[in-house]
């Protein structure tokens, strides 16, 4: 089945910085690719996806970018600010049969720091 | 439009009990899918139901069945609990079976002692 790395496991940062977090896939077939942010004691939130025909998608400060070639995709966060704080998972899926959910990585957790 | 919904929002059970845990989905979401979160495990995707049909199933013994309504609302079942099974139960629906955008409740914390 699909494997979903993602690293790194914690990453601060100053308010204001760019944070970068990277996550690789196993199975090719993947198609989908969304990103979640889960505060403390909340529950995930989508925050950005994007489809494997699509290599860059960005919504205001924050940006994924995909490289089908390499299986591996990235969120950016810009000019970050305290509420950025979180939890963030990558996910990805694989289309058709079998275990069709989303495969989650093990989450970044990101500190910005005042 | 309301989210979706979970209840109970917090369960203390006891090993060898078993439990039921409910999901409403967004109005209009006919699709339900079940997640398990454990700090060591992260997010591990359960089952899906569609039109009271289940779908997909991840790795999970079978202790962990589930079930869905005419009116997609999904119910959880986990038999003769362990102390493993000690988790944030998360649902989330989506508006077609394998459609792509998931939508998250609260989740339900399960404690097992």
């Amino acid at each position: 089945g699909e494997n979903v790395e993602q690293h790194p496991s914690t990453l601060s940062v100053q308010e204001g910085d760019s944070a970068v977090i990277k996550c690789t896939y196993s199975d090719s077939a993947s198609n989908y690719f969304p990103w979640y942010k889960q505060e403390l004691g909340k529950r995930p939130q989508l925050i950005i996806d994007i489809r494997s025909n699509v290599g860059e998608k960005k919504d205001q400060r924050i940006a994924v970018t995909l490289n089908k070639t390499a299986k591996h995709f990235s969120l950016h966060i810009t000019e970050t600010q305290p509420e950025d704080s979180a939890v963030y998972f990558c996910a990805a899926k694989v289309p058709g049969g079998g275990a069709d959910g989303l495969t989650f990585g093990k989450g970044t957790h990101l500190i910005i720091q005042p | 439009k309301a989210g979706v919904t979970q209840t109970p929002r917090y369960l203390i059970k006891t090993r060898g009990q078993q439990v039921t845990l409910s999901c409403s989905p967004i109005s209009g979401h006919r699709s339900v899918s079940w997640y398990q979160q454990t700090p060591g495990q992260g997010l591990q995707f359960l089952f899906e139901y569609f039109s009271e049909t289940q779908r997909n199933k991840g790795n999970f013994p079978g202790r962990f069945s589930g079930r869905q309504f005419s009116n997609s609302r999904s119910e959880m079942n986990v038999s003769t609990l362990e102390l493993g099974d000690s988790a944030l139960y998360l649902c989330a629906s989506n508006k077609v079976a394998g459609s792509y955008e998931q939508y998250f409740g609260p989740g339900t914390r399960l404690t097992v002692t």
